[in-house]
């Protein structure tokens, strides 16, 4: 699975968006961005995932560069609750085959 | 819908015993489930994967007959942490992936503290 770099930290302040970037640029054709968070102490939680296109749901945007070498996870309205590790993953096989590889995440902080 | 959930969600033990930690898919099937070992201030280390009635793939350097893991029924996976020592001291976390979704759900998490 390709690598992924993101930055150790962040603040954003409540209420505002919250804008995480991620880089794999040496991502493959058949493998998916995927993002997920864990709030301390707890197991961690789907947000989303995407192979091409910008994808969004109830928690969150996926935005993929068109060159797939980057993405940014869009919180659009962070609140105190969204303080958590952010972890994106890049892997093949859909990422239900295959066991998840984690990296060290943004722990984003939201600030009140 | 999609929860997993895990028993017990903590558990102290004797160093030299055993302890077995459960994983449930509440209200999905799940033909493959995974186990992850999270040590402090560290991320999340895949140690295997456990798939329905047929035997676990381990991760390298991770010892199986140290660590058991039966998968009986498409709802269940047990993690049996044999002879347990102070180092295993840990926090197990297991996930689950409904069959034909692209995406894990992961359970609460044991935190095991082995004296």
């Amino acid at each position: 699975d390709a690598k992924t770099t993101q930055p150790p930290s962040m603040d954003c302040a409540e209420g505002r968006a919250a804008n995480l970037p991620c880089n794999h640029s040496t991502i493959s054709g058949n493998e998916y961005v995927y993002w997920y968070r864990q709030i301390h102490s707890q197991g961690p939680q789907y947000i989303i995932h995407g192979l091409k296109n910008n994808e969004t749901n109830e928690m969150a945007s996926l935005i993929i560069t068109e060159d797939r070498k980057s993405s940014t996870l869009i919180l659009p309205h962070a609140t105190l609750r969204d303080t958590a590790v952010y972890y994106c993953i890049v892997s093949r096989s859909g990422g239900g085959a295959d066991g998840l590889t984690f990296g060290k995440g943004t722990h984003l902080i939201i600030q009140p | 819908g999609a929860v997993v959930s895990q028993h017990p969600s903590w558990v102290i033990c004797k160093s030299g015993t055993s302890v077995k930690i459960e994983c449930r898919s509440l209200d999905f099937q799940a033909t493959t489930m995974f186990w992850y070992r999270q040590f402090p201030k560290q991320s999340l280390m895949l140690m295997a994967t456990s798939n329905e009635g047929s035997k676990a793939t381990y991760e390298q350097g991770v010892e199986k007959d140290k660590f058991l893991i039966n998968h009986a029924s498409l709802t269940l996976s047990t993690l049996t942490v044999t002879s347990a020592h102070p180092e295993d001291s840990s926090f197990y976390i297991c996930s689950a992936r409904p069959t034909s979704y692209y995406e894990q759900y992961f359970g609460p998490g044991t935190r095991l503290t082995v004296t």
